[in-house]
């Protein structure tokens, strides 16, 4: 079953909003990894969470960990419509004895000017 | 414009034999993040370096090391290179103007290991 699970698949919000994607995982983690991808586009690495750690920032983003509910948040502030892309959760675990990193099946964003 | 500039492009080693890749950034981005992307999979966060001193650590092995240099340029220098070595290595550099520390990919180092 999926390890990454992205909520909700799409998000259609006005710019200036804040938009807040979640993720859920199963397993136990290292770390949890947020990307952007541009459509047709390669993967944007944005923030990488570990699991020691609870909340992090990086510019407009705000990422949060829950490590006994296995769930994550990406809020991106005052949003603009350059920020319309795909945004994949990608947990960082060991899985069946090998390091493995693994996408969600992301979120959709939409930013209406 | 200027990109992130990888080097070599192609590079073929045998078992047990080291490689160096090299990364040389944006101008003015002092930021660099390697990646490595196997043959059908997604790309895995390998180490990132800011201001020449390593930020993060994703899954690197402890057989690959990576530094950054005075002029930001990056080196990945990985030994005893195993089959499951092969793969594509992505470098990519950011800076804090830009969006969301947006990182730019170079073209990619594709690694052979026979």
């Amino acid at each position: 079953s999926q390890q990454g699970e992205e909520d909700p698949q799409a998000l259609s919000i006005q710019e200036g909003e804040n938009a807040t994607m979640n993720c859920s995982y199963k397993t136990s983690i290292n770390n949890l990894q947020w990307y952007r991808q541009n459509s047709g586009r390669g993967l944007v690495h944005l923030i990488l969470i570990r699991s020691n750690e609870r909340e992090k920032h990086s510019g407009r983003l705000r990422v949060t960990l829950d490590t006994s509910k296995k769930s994550s948040s990406l809020l991106i502030t005052a949003s603009r419509a350059a920020d319309t892309a795909s945004y994949f959760c990608a947990t960082d675990a060991e899985i069946q004895g090998a390091q493995k990193l693994v996408f969600g099946q992301g979120t959709r964003l939409t930013i209406n000017p | 414009a200027a990109g992130v500039i990888q080097s070599p492009r192609h590079l073929i080693k045998e078992k047990r034999e080291t490689a160096t890749l090299k990364c040389y950034p944006i101008p003015r981005h002092d930021t660099v993040y390697w990646y490595q992307q196997g043959p059908g999979q997604d790309p895995q966060f390998l180490i990132s370096f800011y201001e020449k001193m390593q930020s993060d650590k994703g899954s690197i092995p402890d057989r690959f090391s990576a530094q950054q240099f005075s002029d930001y340029h990056s080196e990945l220098n990985m030994s005893s290179l195993e089959l499951g070595d092969s793969a594509l290595y992505f470098c990519a550099s950011s800076s804090p103007d830009t969006l969301f520390y947006e990182q730019y990919f170079g073209p990619g180092t594709r690694l052979t290991v026979t």
